[in-house]
């Protein structure tokens, strides 16, 4: 399967600054990725769809102005949390869709955030 | 919406059998299986399409009811390293890729 990579893999920070997280695919070229964050002992909430040359997709109650999505080139797509809060401390996963049909997922290792 | 996943826990010893079960309210293209150990990404097991077509590794199967909306995931002759938290994703239509995740089935599996 194809590889994605994500930087960095744990981070943390105080409450007010901004964190950027990187999602790479190493292998393929994606023109579309998909952000994931999961809390503890929860399951894998999509937050938006980053899309390579226009602007990222959001899902309902995910705050576009917090989380900032980039997707730089058909290789990178990047996360940024502004003004991270204790609540906002989960695992960011990211990943790129395979083929059709199969629209396999091709899920990066995933950032553990942690906010002092 | 999530689609509905059970049972919400298994245990099991090894070589034994175990189902996993995954049920949407809504007409699907693709149902996704995975497997995730704790603090690592979604391991990759079952793809099932609208249609019957399906895609996974040998050792797993799965089916795929387009009637009822209903998936299954048939875990066989169990080992230790089956241990885990299973999700089902779901996709509507060619959404590429865009997944809606159960809440997880956890497996446990004792020697």
């Amino acid at each position: 399967g194809a590889v994605v990579s994500q930087h960095p893999s744990r981070v943390i920070c105080k409450s007010g600054t901004s964190v950027k997280i990187e999602c790479r695919s190493l292998d393929f070229q994606a023109t579309t990725m998909f952000w994931y964050r999961q809390f503890p002992k929860q399951s894998l909430m999509l937050m938006a769809t980053s899309n390579e040359g226009s602007k990222a997709t959001y899902e309902q109650g995910v705050e576009k102005d917090k989380f900032l999505i980039n997707h730089a080139s058909l290789t990178l797509s990047t996360l940024t949390v502004t003004s991270a809060h204790p609540e906002d401390s989960s695992f960011y996963i990211c990943s790129g869709p395979g083929e059709l049909p199969w629209n396999e997922q091709f899920f990066g290792p995933g950032t553990r955030l942690t906010v002092l | 919406q999530q689609p509905v996943q059970s049972p919400q826990a298994v245990i099991l010893r090894e070589g034994e059998d175990a189902v996993i079960n995954c049920s949407s309210s809504k007409a699907l293209y693709s149902v996704h299986w995975y497997r995730q150990k704790h603090g690592e990404a979604p391991v990759f097991l079952m793809i099932l399409l609208k249609g019957g077509e399906q895609k996974g590794h040998e050792k797993i199967s799965a089916s795929f009811n387009e009637k009822k909306q209903q998936s299954s995931l048939y875990l066989t002759a169990s080992q230790l390293s089956y241990s885990g938290t299973y999700f089902c994703g779901t996709a509507i239509g060619t959404s590429y890729g865009k997944l809606t995740f159960g809440q997880g089935t956890i497996l446990t599996v004792h020697p």
